[in-house]
């Protein structure tokens, strides 16, 4: 069975540039979710999407960041401008509604 | 919301000891309680998880304990070997067992 996918794994960009990453969960797993993981912290939730709906983006910066879950499977989420503070890993997990959740291998974002 | 603290911080054994890791919960109403094992650039693996309906499991040389009373929960590592170096997270849910909160990780080395 194939893991979670995620790209691209690294990304550097200049400071206001926009950038974007994207996951394909496991299959048949309808609940996705966006973590942010900064140097030397755990994971924390950005954003939970069940099928198609987000149903937890309490913790999403929601003036630079953004989210979609088209047709329930893939996911992108955007962030518009990047600041410097936005360098960490971003992962994607997936679960079957709330069972245990898998990681994909994230993308490690450098804003320089 | 949940708050999960976990300890110790850095933890080295010798290889064949055992290793103990804590973390506690505030959220009384949470029930589910993984485990995550990060190697350094490599995407966090759950290597075991437990439901509040019991109060230990076991999977070869790891298992889980869960005391829902005091609200904490320990990972041990039996028989450690190289291999099992890595940063351990726990992770206890706010409200449902999708939104999870992560602790700040245990580092652990087995030494030769």
């Amino acid at each position: 069975e194939a893991g979670v996918v995620q790209s691209p794994r690294y990304k550097i960009i200049e400071k206001k540039q926009p950038v974007a990453f994207w996951c394909n969960p496991i299959s048949g797993h309808n609940t996705l979710y966006w973590y942010r993981q900064n140097l030397g912290q755990g994971p924390e939730l950005l954003i939970r999407y069940e099928n198609e709906e987000a149903v937890d983006d309490s913790q999403l910066p929601k003036d630079r960041f953004s989210a979609e879950r088209l047709k329930g499977v893939d996911s992108t989420l955007k962030i518009q401008p990047a600041e410097l503070g936005d360098s960490a890993v971003y992962l994607c997990a997936s679960s079957f509604s709330q069972g245990p959740q898998y990681f994909g291998p994230g993308t490690r974002l450098l804003v320089l | 919301g949940e708050n999960v603290e976990q300890h110790p911080s850095t933890l080295s054994v010798q290889e064949g000891d055992s290793a103990v890791i804590k973390c506690t919960y505030s959220d009384s109403a949470s029930n589910y309680f993984p485990w995550y094992k990060q190697e350094l650039g490599k995407r966090p693996q759950l290597i075991i998880d437990i439901r509040s309906n019991v109060g230990e499991k076991k999977d070869q040389r790891i298992a889980v304990t869960l005391n829902k009373t005091a609200k904490h929960f320990s990972l041990h590592i039996t028989e450690t070997q190289p291999e099992d170096s890595a940063v351990y997270f726990c992770a206890a849910p706010t409200g449902t067992a999708s939104k999870l909160t992560f602790g700040t990780g245990t580092r652990l080395q087995v030494t030769l």
